[in-house]
């Protein structure tokens, strides 16, 4: 199975912050890399696909950028609601998924 | 709109079965791509199994030959068959809908808690 890696495991900022959280994959997957938010008690969220389309209703806050085996996802001006869990996924084989970010108020 | 709706998750011991079913509307899942995810307690989530237009299904290693997925087109619901369960099984079980034929998870519903007791 190919392991995706995120950095940070957690990460605090204020809101009106520019947040950047990191995917590695242990092989190339082209850009077969999707991120989502998850809040606590709530289903997941696709945010970004195809490393960086953004899935319709998101707002152009968010991006996703990368190929191969390194990804970023950008939150360019945190609001109040982007605190949450964020996590990637590839789908370049058999599915497999980062292990999560946190995003923290400080 | 989409809605996935999970149930029968429960309180096990180990060895034993349960079934869990997602509830779905706004869609078929007899005509799409499905899975289910699960993500154990503080941990990363993880892909468990899929079912391909009600057809073609396919599981992770650690559930092969205990779990068997399933569909019902008269009460649109994906079903999760799950024996001979272990303590590592325990996790929130959710099941999401695929974009085409892709492994992409564009709706997933809220989960549904299964606790394996030894």
């Amino acid at each position: 199975d190919i392991q995706m890696t995120q950095s940070p495991t957690s990460v605090s900022a204020s809101v009106g912050d520019r947040v950047t959280i990191t995917c590695r994959a242990s092989q190339s997957i082209s850009s077969a890399l999707n991120w989502y938010q998850q809040k606590p008690g709530k289903a997941p969220k696709l945010l970004v696909y195809g490393a960086s389309s953004l899935q319709s209703g998101v707002p152009s806050r968010f991006s996703g950028s990368g190929s191969g085996t390194d990804f970023t996802l950008t939150i360019s001006s945190l609001l109040p609601e982007d605190f949450a869990n964020y996590f990637c996924q590839q789908y370049y084989t058999t599915p497999t998924f980062g292990q999560g970010t946190r995003l923290e108020i400080k | 709109e989409v809605q996935l709706v999970e149930s029968g998750g429960d309180l096990i011991q180990s060895g034993g079965s349960l079934r869990l079913s997602c509830a779905a509307s706004g869609f078929s899942v007899s005509s799409n791509y499905m899975s289910w995810i699960r993500q154990a307690p503080g941990k990363g989530l993880e892909w468990v199994s899929a079912l391909y237009a009600g057809d073609k299904t396919y599981y992770a290693d650690s559930v092969k030959g205990r779990f068997s997925i399933s569909s019902d087109s008269s009460k649109n619901t994906l079903d999760l068959q799950m024996n001979s369960l272990r303590g590592e099984d325990t996790a929130v079980y959710y099941c999401a809908k695929q974009v085409g034929r892709s492994t992409i998870f564009d709706n997933w519903g809220q989960g549904t808690l299964v606790t394996v007791s030894s």
